[in-house]
């Protein structure tokens, strides 16, 4: 069975610091990786997606995930973090070929001044 | 911002009524689904649908129904709300095609039944 897990509930970093956000899964077959941001009081919004192709992969608002087979990874980073940045991160994965997700139980990233 | 809306943003609501919470989206999308996020910002997936005329429950079983009349709208009713239904409601689609396609979400409608 598909899985994803964040293995942090909250990541602490300082503005203009870089950022990572991490995400291990467990597929059986390709993996299908997604990374989605919250804001309080909002629906997700897609960031960034790995199908196929280059490890790693460029998404809005200046974040990148790196996708590592062999760590079976697809941690979320930021070159340089800042407070609106601070969210709540969901990394999914493809449960099946229906389009269905498996989130991950969320990160929140606190990004202080 | 995604073409995904959700009706109403905030419903308390008394015990026993009943309520139906409204998601539409104008992307011409095929597949819908409803998740249910907990206090502890889990997202469990309750509902979803291929297409009109298309339902399946979801990983979390849930007391509450949906329904697929049109391309664009689905709808999630609960019959009689309880305490234990209060929670935030999340509604998304996505295209139909290669199953590699990103969600778009609405803004959810959280709920509380006192």
């Amino acid at each position: 069975a598909q899985s994803v897990a964040q293995p942090e509930d909250q990541v602490n970093v300082a503005e203009g610091n870089p950022l990572t956000v991490k995400c291990t899964y467990s597929v059986s077959g390709n993996p299908y990786l997604f990374w989605y941001v919250q804001y309080p009081n909002r629906g997700l919004q897609f960031l960034l997606k790995y199908i196929t192709g280059d490890n790693l992969v460029k998404g809005s608002y200046g974040f990148e995930a790196e996708f590592n087979k062999s760590q079976t990874s697809f941690h979320l980073k930021k070159p340089s973090a800042l407070v609106s940045d601070s969210a709540l991160y969901f990394c999914a994965v493809r449960a099946d070929n229906t389009g269905k997700l498996i989130f991950g139980q969320g990160t929140t990233l606190q990004v202080k001044p | 911002e995604a073409d995904i809306y959700q009706t109403p943003r905030y419903l308390v609501i008394g015990t026993g009524k009943k309520i139906t919470l409204e998601c539409s989206q104008t992307m011409g999308h095929d597949k819908m689904y409803w998740y249910q996020q907990d206090p502890g910002m889990e997202l469990h997936l309750i509902h979803y649908s291929y297409g009109v005329n298309s339902t399946e429950k979801g990983d979390l079983s849930s007391e509450s129904t949906v329904s697929r009349i049109r391309t664009e709208h689905f709808p999630l009713t609960l019959e009689s709300a309880r305490p234990s239904h209060t929670s935030q409601y999340l509604c998304a689609s996505s295209e139909l095609e290669g199953g590699f396609n990103e969600q778009y979400f609405g803004p959810g409608t959280r709920l509380t039944v006192t």
